[in-house]
This record gives structure tokens, C-alpha cells and sequence, in this order.
């Protein structure tokens, strides 16, 4: 079975740009959460998909933003970037509430 | 709200020592606890977990224990390797917020042959 994909796996950009990361599943899996790994703040969740809504979100401003389409694929959107975005943005799902999530192997953003 | 709280590192044993890496939590509920590994360039592993007080959880030689007492899930193991070497996190998720993870800082293990 195929692990969880993330593309890309690098970025690069620039402050005030927007950015788009994708995420696949785990073929069955249907929560898709998202992580920033930054070595200042560590891991911080994001927000949580299941069958495409929204469940659960941290405490990120507006400017991130994702979403889940029926095939369980996830998209986080950054807009207007800043410098302090440049972080491992991770990717995990799982089959459900209580389950093992498993962990892409993230996109490195680098906002300059 | 809830939060994870992990030993200051890094660590550098010998091969062959005893690792022990401090964890404790905090949480309104009664959380599942998970120990979660970082090889360089790599996503998180789930190492081992366990879903309530006095589970122990164990993989690959590594072990920690649910302590709802003294809210902590230390883990351990024996004998480490060289390929042992990795981040290491500490995880809770708290039953009532679905699959959210609230992790620890991590913290560096740099084994030596």
C-alpha cells in the first residue's frame, strides 16, 4: 500500500506570494491533518479534514486555509507569505477518529 | 489547553546504553499518548502508543507506560544502536478533538558506535 505523498517536496518563494501544497492519502483513509514544523515553535497542528469538511483548526491566522475533495486528497493554501511561514509543513492521515495517523514526507517551504 | 512537555536535549549515548526520554502531559480528558520518530529528511513514525492509564507501549526495544498518577509517558529502552539516532516526539490526542495531535518539542538522540 502506498504511503502518504506530498508535492512538492521543496518550495521556494517570496514574501506576498501564495502557495499551494498537496497531500494524498492513504488509498482508504479519510481525515487528512496538517502540521507546520518550525525549529522555533515546533509541531503545530493546522486543521484536520474528514470527508471533506473541516472538523478541527489551530491557531493559524486566516491566511492558511485548505481543503478536502471527495477522493480524500487535501490542498493547504498560504497566502500573502511571510518570512516566519518558511517551515516542514506535514501531512498525516488516518481511517478515522481514533486510528494510527501516518506522516507524509512533508514540503520544505522556503519563503525569502 | 492541552500541551506536552519533553526533556531539554539533545542526547549523545554510547551504543549499547540505557535511553530514558522524559515526557509529560497535560489534558482535560483522558488522551491517547504516542511516541512519534523523525529519521533526517523523513516524515514522523509512529513509534509506539498507548490509549489508556497503565497501557504500556512497546516497539522495536523501545517502551513507555501510561501514567495517569504522574501524567507522564516516559520512554525507554535498553540497549540503543546507531540507527536509533533520530528526533524524537512525544504526542497526545485528546478523544474529543477527532485526530488532533498536540506534540512536545522533540528532542535530538545521536547515538556513537
Amino acid at each position: 500500500k502506498a504511503g502518504v505523498t506530498q508535492t512538492p517536496r521543496y518550495l521556494i518563494k517570496t514574501r506576498g506570494q501564495q502557495v499551494t501544497l498537496s497531500c494524498s492519502p492513504i488509498s482508504g483513509h479519510r481525515s487528512v491533518s496538517w502540521y507546520q514544523q518550525t525549529p522555533g515553535q515546533g509541531l503545530q497542528f493546522l486543521f484536520e479534514y474528514f470527508s471533506e469538511t473541516q472538523r478541527n483548526k489551530g491557531n493559524f491566522p486566516g491566511r492558511f486555509s485548505g481543503r478536502q475533495f471527495s477522493n480524500s486528497r487535501s490542498e493547504m493554501n498560504v497566502s500573502t507569505l511571510e518570512l516566519g511561514d518558511s517551515a516542514l509543513y506535514l501531512c498525516a492521515s488516518s481511517w478515522g477518529d481514533k486510528n494510527e495517523q501516518f506522516f507524509g514526507p512533508g514540503t520544505r517551504l522556503t519563503v525569502l | 489547553g492541552d500541551s506536552v512537555t519533553q526533556m531539554e536535549g539533545p542526547v549523545t549515548l554510547s551504543e549499547e546504553a540505557f535511553l530514558t526520554i522524559n515526557c509529560t502531559y497535560t489534558a482535560t480528558g483522558y488522551p491517547s499518548l504516542f511516541w512519534y520518530v523523525q529519521y533526517p529528511g523523513e516524515g514522523l513514525q509512529l513509534l509506539l502508543k498507548a490509549t489508556k492509564a497503565d497501557d504500556k507501549g512497546s516497539n522495536k526495544g523501545f517502551e513507555a507506560t501510561y501514567r495517569k498518577e504522574t501524567t507522564s509517558f516516559h520512554l525507554e529502552k535498553g540497549s540503543v544502536q546507531v540507527s536509533d539516532s533520530a528526533v524524537y516526539f512525544c504526542a497526545l490526542s485528546d478523544r474529543g478533538a477527532n485526530s488532533k495531535l498536540t506534540f512536545g518539542k522533540g528532542i535530538t538522540l545521536s547515538v556513537r558506535p
